[in-house]
């Protein structure tokens, strides 16, 4: 079975600069998870999806970050315009649908704005 | 505040030897707990779950035990070996509401 893509995997973008992160999940996966991790600690949760539809993202700064899922499969996470500490690895996951599921993570992409 | 700890410090341990990872939080109400592994440029994968029913679970060398009195989950790997050696995540879910990881702790096991 395929896992969760992710890509790019690497992207090093200036101050104020936007950029788009791209997530495939596992197929047959009803929930979508973006997390932001930064360097020393564990992940956060930025945005939850059941299909197309949000569960939370009581956690995503809504004024420059932004994602979507259409057609209940792939996600696009975007920042706009990016801050120096939005440097950090995203992470895509997805789950059977049901709160209990473990959810298996893409390998991540690491952002570095500079 | 709501905290989940895990030893900020590395684990340094002989192969061979069983390793012993804590996990402890405070102000949650977990309805589970889940432990993940996370090697240096992937994303965590899930190891084991949890329930707050549940005293301990197995998973050929791997425990997990939870004490909800102490507001503590162990993590035991037995006969630990160079492969096992990562960061270990442990996460707790209250009912309704989203993952939550700690910091994680980083095991190296030597030869």
């Amino acid at each position: 079975e395929a896992g969760v893509a992710q890509s790019p995997r690497y992207k090093i973008i200036e101050k104020r600069q936007s950029v788009a992160f791209w997530c495939n999940p596992i197929s047959g996966h009803a929930t979508l998870y973006w997390y932001q991790q930064i360097l020393g600690q564990g992940p956060k949760l930025l945005i939850q999806f059941q299909n197309n539809g949000v569960v939370d993202d009581s956690q995503l700064p809504k004024d420059r970050f932004s994602a979507e899922r259409l057609k209940g499969v792939d996600s696009t996470l975007k920042i706009q315009p990016a801050k120096l500490e939005d440097s950090a690895v995203y992470l895509c996951a997805s789950s059977l649908a049901g709160t209990t599921r473990e959810q298996y993570f893409g390998p991540g992409t690491r952002l570095t704005v500079t | 505040s709501q905290k989940i700890e895990q030893n900020s410090e590395a684990l340094n341990i002989q192969e061979g030897k069983t390793a012993t990872l804590t996990c402890n939080y405070t102000n949650y109400s977990p309805a589970y707990l889940q432990w993940y592994r996370q090697d240096p440029g992937r994303g965590p994968v899930f190891l084991l779950l949890i329930r707050e029913n549940e005293k301990e679970k197995r998973k050929e060398r791997l425990k997990v035990t939870f004490d909800t009195t102490l507001k503590q989950s162990l993590f035991h790997i037995t006969a630990s070996q160079p492969a096992d050696s990562a960061t270990y995540l442990c996460a707790i879910m209250e009912y309704g509401n989203k993952l939550v990881f700690g910091a994680g702790t980083i095991l190296r096991v030597k030869s």
